[in-house]
């Protein structure tokens, strides 16, 4: 079955450090979604990608549709304490198709 | 945003038992999901719950364990029958509402079985 390879899988980086998170798939999805979820809530959408090439910002946060369709950035600039929580990838074929594959997870920690 | 609620958000339960976990969103839904996210792990899809028809499960689940409703285009449960430890998950509701449109996540229900 379809597989997203998330990495990192932790980062632990001090605040106003610049994040860089990134999924793999042998796959092609025509979406890519990037999600955070802190303790106790679920999955909260920050961005969602829909064409190959596709460079969208929300704020401090910018995410990235590769070209080949099979690969997906999220960067994070500046963080700070809210940032810290687990970040997840997932990719949709879409068309009909809708279910959503889901990366790992990277579990972001701030060090003050 | 979207506004899509879980009942109940935690449950402990005894081995043997069922729990039915309902979802309610706060308009009408073109698709339903239901996700288990089992301790320190990503998402992974347990069926589309399909309105006015059987949901469709995904491979490794199956209705007898997870029977799921979905009357009417904004409510839908999902049912753990006969739980294990080995249930001891989080389950979450998410909700797409329109073609092209994301997903949307619940908070979940964190259910641990004794």
């Amino acid at each position: 079955g379809q597989q997203l390879n998330q990495n990192p899988q932790s980062m632990f980086i001090q605040e106003g450090e610049d994040v860089s998170m990134n999924c793999t798939s042998s796959s092609i999805f025509n979406t890519w979604l990037w999600y955070k979820q802190d303790p106790g809530e679920g999955p909260v959408l920050l961005i969602a990608l829909y064409k190959a090439g596709e460079l969208t910002s929300n704020g401090r946060l910018t995410a990235q549709f590769g070209i080949t369709r099979k690969d997906s950035f999220l960067n994070i600039s500046a963080s700070i304490p809210s940032d810290v929580g687990i970040y997840f990838c997932a990719g949709q074929l879409g068309q009909g198709a809708q279910k959503l594959v889901f990366g790992q997870g990277t579990r972001l920690t701030i060090n003050p | 945003s979207a506004v899509i609620s879980q009942k109940p958000s935690r449950d402990i339960c005894q081995r043997g038992t069922s729990l039915t976990i309902q979802c309610q969103v706060d308009s009408q839904v073109t698709m339903m999901f239901w996700y288990r996210q089992q301790p320190g792990q990503s998402l992974t899809l347990i069926a589309t719950a399909n309105q006015g028809s059987e949901a469709t499960y995904e491979s490794g689940f199956v209705i007898d364990k997870f029977p799921i409703s979905r009357p009417n285009l904004t409510f839908s449960t999902l049912t753990v029958s006969n739980m294990s430890p080995e249930d001891s998950s989080i389950y979450l509701c998410s909700a797409q509402y329109g073609g092209n449109q994301p997903q949307h996540f619940g908070d979940g229900t964190r259910l641990s079985i004794l």
